[in-house]
């Protein structure tokens, strides 16, 4: 079990179809991020929220949309997705971020297939 | 741009044999983390390492972090087959667009009876 809760853990969905992946933490956490993961490849980081704020967007197409609403919530809206954006996507919290001097925790991800 | 290469990708080792993986990392970085990935799981933290020569040990794996060689190296004592997973390496460095972490490709830890 992780403190960072995901959900769906499973999504199907069409290339015209809106979805949108869920986080959650109550650890206190002030920083929140996005990864997306391709089969036997690393993470990739593509969003974080520091202080609910958005603090990096590592060129991310605009189909794919975040967002904070708290410190304890991250969203990701999923709008238009093509075949190549099915993957792991998988939601981190820490401590703080500019530092990077506590340990990510991520959550047990939501595995999307666009079909 | 940080790039972090590992080595080896692909481990495969007997129960009770020690080994060592490497994480070479290309631009200054004081901060490094090791990370386990079981297969369709999550990113477990194994280790966190924040100065030269810092050197953590938990059970059977030890991690330490050469800042000024821009190494580090997670290093196995007596494999068991729970230790079966794949490891990454992920240094906390400054990019154009922020600090992050940047994983390596992981290296894929098979342990054989």
């Amino acid at each position: 079990d992780t403190e960072v809760t995901q959900t769906p853990k499973h999504l199907v969905m069409g290339m015209t179809n809106k979805k949108s992946l869920k986080c959650e933490q109550h650890m206190g956490h002030r920083a929140m991020y996005w990864y997306k993961q391709k089969a036997k490849k690393p993470p990739e980081l593509m969003f974080v929220y520091s202080y609910e704020k958005l603090s990096i967007n590592e060129s991310v197409p605009s189909r794919f949309s975040p967002e904070c609403p708290n410190s304890s919530l991250l969203n990701l809206h999923l709008h238009a997705l093509q075949p190549e954006d099915s993957a792991l996507y998988l939601c981190a919290s820490s401590q703080g971020h500019p530092q990077g001097r506590q340990p990510q925790h991520f959550g047990d991800g939501t595995r999307l297939s666009i079909l | 741009e940080l790039k972090v290469e590992q080595n080896p990708l692909f481990l495969s080792m007997q129960e009770g044999k020690n080994y060592t993986i490497y994480c070479n990392y290309s631009t200054t970085s004081d901060r490094l983390y090791w990370y386990r990935q079981d297969p369709g799981k999550s990113l477990e933290s194994l280790f966190v390492l924040l100065s030269n020569g810092a050197v953590k040990q938990e059970g059977r794996l030890m991690a330490s972090l050469d800042t000024k060689a821009r190494l580090s190296t997670l290093h196995i004592t007596a494999a068991v087959h729970d230790l079966s997973a794949t490891y990454f390496c992920a240094p906390w460095g400054l990019e154009t667009s922020g600090s992050r972490l940047t994983f390596g490709e992981g290296t894929q830890l098979t342990v054989n009876p």
